[in-house]
Order: structure tokens, then sequence, then C-alpha cells
């Protein structure tokens, strides 16, 4: 079965950070980029960047530039996304997800992982 | 860069069609046929219902369909069911290794 599992929930305090993880089985883990999406609460999608798994190049949005890396351990067919100096909105659902080879779809998603920053 | 523009919500009746749009620029959604569209429910993963402009994932509704005209894409739900009441989210390749999904729109079946 393919799928993406991503660690469980997280509460922070500002200024900390956080870092989730995705674990990928049933496919090959190098063969496909992974995405980052998050969700605010009430708010919409919003596109964080990409890694891909066989390189370990990456690159993100520029607003998540200075303050995102995502990493991977082939290894372990897990991805990461570190999130640093976090504050309050940044309280949010973080989703992984799998891009189509040569194609433009999200087909397969992570389950979420809920941030909450709070003092 | 902006979020690609959609109305914030859009309502039929059941077995009516409806159409959301997902407007960008030239930069994005006009220059490249990388577009999906997503069916989401609030803290739940996204899914996927169109890809590439008009490719619809096997096991997804065939009352699902995508076009672009331009800068504009379209998301049209023909026979409006109550299960399609949810978010709806395009996404588009903009270029430089980056993507921008548009602001969402409500559906809501009356």
């Amino acid at each position: 079965q393919v799928q993406l599992v991503q660690s469980g929930a997280e509460v922070k305090k500002p200024g900390a950070s956080v870092t989730v993880s995705c674990k990928a089985s049933g496919y090959s883990f190098t063969g496909h980029y992974i995405h980052w999406v998050r969700q605010a609460p009430g708010r919409g999608l919003e596109w964080m960047g990409w890694i891909d798994p066989n390189s370990g190049n990456t690159d993100s949005a520029q607003k998540f530039q200075d303050w995102v890396t995502l990493t991977r351990d082939t290894s372990r067919s897990t991805t990461y996304m570190e999130l640093t100096n976090l504050g309050s909105d940044d309280t949010a659902f973080y989703f992984c997800a799998r891009i189509l080879r040569g194609s433009s779809g999200f087909d397969i998603w992570g389950q979420g992982t809920l941030v909450t920053v709070s003092s | 860069q902006s979020a690609l523009t959609q109305p914030a919500s859009v309502s039929g009746s059941l077995g009516e069609p409806i159409t959301i749009s997902c407007t960008g620029t030239s930069g994005d959604v006009g220059g490249y046929n990388y577009l999906s569209w997503y069916q989401s429910h609030p803290g739940k993963a996204p899914n996927l219902i169109i890809f590439d402009v008009t490719k619809r994932p096997s096991g997804v509704s065939n009352r699902f369909s995508g076009s672009k005209s331009g800068n504009t894409a379209s998301l049209t739900i023909s026979g409006l069911q109550a299960e399609d009441e949810a978010d709806y989210y395009c996404c588009t390749y903009a270029g430089n290794s980056i993507w921008l999904f548009g602001g969402g729109t409500k559906v809501t079946v009356l």
C-alpha cells in the first residue's frame, strides 16, 4: 500500500523549532519528489517547498527560505521538515505529499501533523 | 508570489452543475499545463481530483472535469451531489521550481 505516514502532533513555545517527519512506504522512495504544504486554522492551503529524495536537492517558497529546512534519510525512506523560530501564526496542519513524476498532481498525502505554537 | 484567485464560495442545487474558476497570470496558470485540483476538508489531507489541467486520477468520479483558457483554469462538477460539499483548491507550477495554491472555494450543496 502506497502511503506517507507523518509524525504526531507537536506543541511548541514561540521561538522554538519543530521537526516533522514523513515516512514513505509501498513505492520507490527516490522516485518521487516530496512537497510540503501547510494549512492554518480557517485558512487555505499554502505550498512550502519540495525535496528530491534521490539527490537531496530542495527548493522552497520565498517566505520560507530562511527558516524551513527539508532533508531526507534514504535508509529510512523518510523526509523531514524543520521549522525554526516558530511564531503563533505557524500554528497549522503540516502535510507532506508525493508528486506524480513529470506531472502536476500531488497524488499521495500524509495524514497531516498539527503543530501548535503557544506560550 | 500571490495565491491564485478563486471565488470564496460557490453553491448549487443537487444535480445541477457548478464551475469554480482559478485565475493567475501568464507566468503561472497561463504558462504551464501543470495545474491540479484538490477536494479538501479542514484538518484532513486533500484529495487529488484533477491533474495536468484535464486528467482525472483513477477512482475519481467523472462528474469532475477540468479545463483552462488563458490565465484562468476551471473545475466543473456536473450533477452536484451532497458528498461534493467541501473546499476546493487549485494548484499550479509557477516556474523556477515554485508552486502556488489558490485561496480555496467552499462549495455548498443547496
